[in-house]
């Protein structure tokens, strides 16, 4: 069946340093594929999404570019805050379903 | 997008006991889903619940156990059942909108079963 695989954290990063997290995954069609965030103690947001490839979602700094020939949807900022401590989760929707499939999720915490 | 409330936003209960949720949404929406987000892991879908028919369990969750109602386009209830401690968890209310089916999560309720 389908899946994701995201890399285990937490990752540790200092501000402003440059951000990677990576995301692969594996289903049958065309998925849309997307990036959730969970800060402490919320729910989760959408953080950006792709629906085809080589398409690229953005928001807040964030970026991640849907690449079909690798299967991957990966994560990157160029300088991040203290601010973007949270939870990021990878997500597809495969094309003929609207239930989403979870990765596990990757901890990232800035420290000033 | 949507905007989802849900209540309670916690709750501690006694094993043996039900907890109902509910999940409220700012406009009508054809599907909403229910998730658990076990402490430390990620999300999994209990079920999808369509107005005006039997929800849709996911492997592993069963209706006797993970009851649930949708009766209208804007609200839902999910009940955590006969709980024992394995039940502590985040659930999720979710629904899709938009013209790209984009999906929104309610604020969760906090579960803990003593």
């Amino acid at each position: 069946g389908d899946s994701v695989t995201q890399m285990e954290g937490p990752v540790t990063l200092s501000e402003e340093a440059f951000l990677t997290i990576n995301c692969t995954y594996t289903a049958t069609g065309y998925p849309s594929l997307f990036w959730y965030v969970q800060y402490p103690g919320e729910g989760l947001q959408l953080l950006l999404k792709a629906t085809k490839a080589d398409d690229k979602g953005s928001n807040k700094g964030f970026e991640a570019t849907y690449r079909k020939e690798t299967t991957s949807f990966h994560l990157e900022k160029g300088s991040v805050q203290v601010s973007d401590s949270a939870v990021y989760f990878c997500a597809l929707r495969s094309y003929n379903t609207d239930k989403l499939i979870f990765g596990t999720g990757t901890r990232l915490q800035v420290f000033p | 997008s949507a905007v989802i409330s849900q209540k309670p936003s916690r709750d501690i209960c006694q094993r043996g006991t039900s907890l109902t949720i509910q999940c409220q949404v700012d406009s009508q929406v054809t599907m909403m889903f229910w998730y658990r987000q076990q402490p430390g892991q990620s999300l999994t879908l209990i079920a999808t619940a369509n107005q005006g028919s039997e929800a849709t369990y996911e492997s592993g969750f069963v209706i006797d156990k993970f009851p649930i109602s949708r009766p209208n386009l804007t609200f839902s209830t999910l009940t955590v059942s006969n709980m024992s401690p394995e039940d502590s968890s985040i659930y999720l209310c979710s629904v899709t909108s938009g013209s790209l089916f984009e999906q929104y999560f309610g604020p969760g309720t906090r579960l803990t079963v003593t």
